[in-house]
């Protein structure tokens, strides 16, 4: 079964400083990967999605790597922001329309 | 223009009552999810409709009960309702067996107390 973590669960950084969050899966065998942001009693926004073949994305301020052999994914921010405080979590999709989610990290962005 | 909505947004109720939450989306997918979100922000998948055929139902309680009228809709349905089953609930939606994106609604939040 495939398990999904992210590491570390809390991170707290100071305005403008780049960083990366991690997330790491158990189970190769996936068709993508998607980063989401979570606001405090909001849904979740697709920040980034990576398919099986490719190695990262970018929008923005935000790089997403994809290293499907390893199990492994970084989301990359630059030039962190206030506004950027936000629970993130990674999911990869397996066969068809099995999703699994990490824990998430929650990013706080002191001004 | 709302991609994926769900109704109501909060709920609160007592213990033993029977409560439905809507969902629709309007982005052509023809899939769609139910996710319970606990208070540790956990999501975890309940079921899962491909073109109004059920085919994921984790292991969730008999008293929930998901219907898809049409590829557009989801509700859920949940009676005799117990404290915990306090949490937010999330649909979601996309595109089949393709590699396409997950797309979610803001959540309802129920209460039971």
């Amino acid at each position: 079964k495939q398990e999904v973590t992210q590491i570390p669960a809390a991170l707290s950084v100071p305005e403008g400083e780049n960083l990366v969050l991690n997330c790491s899966f158990t189970d190769s065998a996936i068709y993508n990967l998607q980063w989401f942001r979570q606001d405090p009693g909001k849904g979740l926004t697709s920040l980034l999605l990576i398919q099986s073949s490719q190695r990262e994305q970018t929008s923005g301020r935000l790089n997403a790597s994809l290293d499907k052999s390893s199990g492994r994914s970084t989301l990359y921010i630059a030039a962190s922001q206030p506004g950027d405080s936000a629970t993130y979590l990674c999911a990869v999709r397996r066969s068809g329309n099995q999703f699994y989610f990490g824990t998430g990290t929650s990013l706080t962005v002191i001004p | 223009d709302t991609a994926v909505s769900q109704t109501p947004k909060y709920l609160v109720t007592q213990m033993g009552n029977d409560k439905s939450i809507k969902c629709e989306q309007n982005l052509g997918h023809d899939t769609m999810y139910w996710y319970k979100q606990d208070s540790k922000k956990f999501l975890k998948i309940m079921f899962s409709y491909n073109n109004k055929e059920l085919i994921i139902n984790e292991t969730v309680p008999n008293r929930f009960s998901p219907k898809s009228p049409d590829k557009a809709h989801l509700n859920l349905h949940i009676n005799s309702l117990e404290l915990g089953d306090s949490a937010v609930y999330f649909c979601a939606s996309s595109q089949g067996q393709g590699t396409g994106e997950l797309f979610f609604g803001e959540g309802s939040r129920l209460t039971v107390l």
